[in-house]
């Protein structure tokens, strides 16, 4: 089974500072891991994602992620927080059976930008 | 081009009435999605269409929950006799193929309340 936890639920930085938001990941085989953005009363939109190539994902918006398999995990990042990047951040991983690409997400992070 | 369309965007409905959710995917994408988001959780997968090929419905979480799609168009969940549980965001997502590397494009969900 796989899964995926974020660590914790609420997130508060300040405009300009760092955005770190945490994502370790649970896989018997190697995963497939993403990472979405849900803006208020909007659809979730594909921030990045890693499917084995290079460890480190660049993303839309500044964002980026490092892939650690010794960590098993997935840490979202962005230099300098802005005040549209207010929103929840779900990390997710997928699980291709043949019969669908089943995406397994974690309770999701929600990201405080404030002045 | 648009995107993923749901419908309606909130519903609100008493404990034991049917309630039937409509999804409309982008034009061309083959897989089709269903998920649930409840209050403070992540995203649970519900069901998963393929074309033509028969649906995947290990999700569903009881024969209360069924979903139809025609070809590759349309999609609706159904819930019958509704229960306080099931209020939640039902989220569709539709992708151009299946495979481990695919990218799920989301709608903007419908928010499901059962008083």
């Amino acid at each position: 089974a796989q899964s995926v936890t974020q660590l914790g639920s609420h997130v508060s930085v300040s405009e300009g500072a760092l955005v770190l938001l945490r994502c370790n990941y649970s896989s018997s085989v190697p995963p497939y891991l993403f990472w979405y953005v849900q803006y208020p009363n909007q659809g979730l939109q594909l921030l990045l994602k890693y499917t084995s190539a290079a460890t480190l994902v660049k993303g839309i918006n500044g964002f980026e992620a490092e892939f650690k398999k010794s960590e098993t995990s997935f840490h979202l990042t962005k230099p300098s927080a802005h005040m549209r990047d207010a929103a929840e951040y779900f990390c997710a991983v997928s699980r291709f059976t043949g019969g669908g690409n089943k995406l397994t997400f974690g309770t999701g992070t929600q990201l405080k930008v404030e002045l | 081009g648009a995107g993923v369309s749901q419908s309606p965007s909130n519903k609100v409905t008493e404990k034991g009435k049917d309630v039937e959710l409509r999804c409309d995917p982008i034009s061309g994408h083959t897989a089709l999605y269903w998920y649930r988001q409840r209050l403070g959780q992540g995203l649970e997968f519900l069901i998963y269409f393929q074309g033509n090929s028969a649906p995947d419905k290990s999700g569903l979480p009881s024969d209360r929950f069924s979903a139809e799609r025609t070809g590759e168009s349309v999609s609706t969940l159904t819930i019958q006799r509704t229960q306080q549980e099931d209020s939640a965001v039902y989220l569709c997502a539709s992708s151009f193929t299946s495979g481990s590397q695919e990218t799920q494009y989301f709608g903007p969900g419908t928010r499901l309340l059962v008083l």
